[in-house]
């Protein structure tokens, strides 16, 4: 069980907008640590998409946003397209843990 | 560009012990503090530990404090991992990570490069 709780599966047609919610409680999210989120396209490394909450890397499309409020964080994505297809987690810190912490991640699918 | 590769998995046996290196390219490695982080197969992301961009603060996850050492030569540009006492539950791919912001380990740093990986499979 992950400290940070993401639903497994979210889908969505082409052009729509789906959101991934990333759930933690007051010793990570809920704390003063940012949450932030990566994309893992099929066989390759996870990239970062969304840093600090809000905030995108140069390169990453506006089509990407986050955000965070109380224990719970927020990753969405407009405009749905077929290379959206992924896992993505969202990541913070846990004090109680003493330990960086991940979601379980979300398979993205677009029909 | 900036680039991690990571090297060093294989196959070992239970009990057994690896060396994994995480040779660092394209940033002034010395002043980046840099993770290692794994994930085991079909499976999600653990973190595992944590080397300050001078080596002078190092923590690790739960399930390898004790076993797990992390060590960096900066004057190398390399991250190292000597995992002792392996398990079967340590099957995984192990990646290198660096943090986004240079000087200490701060806790809402973010992962912004990752090296490609290198599997580590314990098996008897």
């Amino acid at each position: 069980q992950s400290v940070l709780t993401q639903p497994p599966s979210v889908s969505g047609a082409p052009g729509q907008r789906v959101t991934i919610s990333c759930t933690g409680g007051r010793s990570n999210i809920g704390s003063t640590y940012d949450v932030h989120w990566y994309q893992q396209l099929p066989g390759t490394a996870p990239k970062l998409l969304i840093y600090g909450n809000t905030n995108r890397p140069s390169g990453v499309p506006d089509r990407f946003s986050g955000s965070k409020s109380g224990t719970s964080a927020s990753l969405a994505i407009s405009g749905l397209q077929a290379d959206d297809e992924a896992d993505y987690y969202c990541q913070s810190y846990d004090s109680s843990l003493s330990s960086w912490v991940f979601g379980g991640g979300t398979k993205v699918t677009v029909l | 560009q900036v680039q991690l590769v990571e090297s060093g998995g294989g196959v070992v046996q239970p009990g057994g012990s690896l060396r994994l290196s995480c040779a660092a390219s394209g940033f002034t490695f010395s002043a980046y503090t840099v993770h290692w982080v794994r994930q085991t197969p079909g499976k999600g992301l653990e973190w595992v530990a944590v080397g300050s961009y001078d080596g002078s603060y190092k923590y690790y996850g739960d399930s390898v404090k004790g076993r797990f050492t992390i060590s960096r030569d900066n004057s190398k540009n390399t991250l190292n991992l000597q995992m002792n006492s392996l398990r079967v539950e340590d099957t995984a791919m192990y990646y290198c990570a660096k943090v986004n912001h240079g000087g200490n380990i701060d806790r809402s740093d973010a992962f912004d490069v990752w090296g490609q990986g290198t599997m580590v499979t314990v098996s008897p």
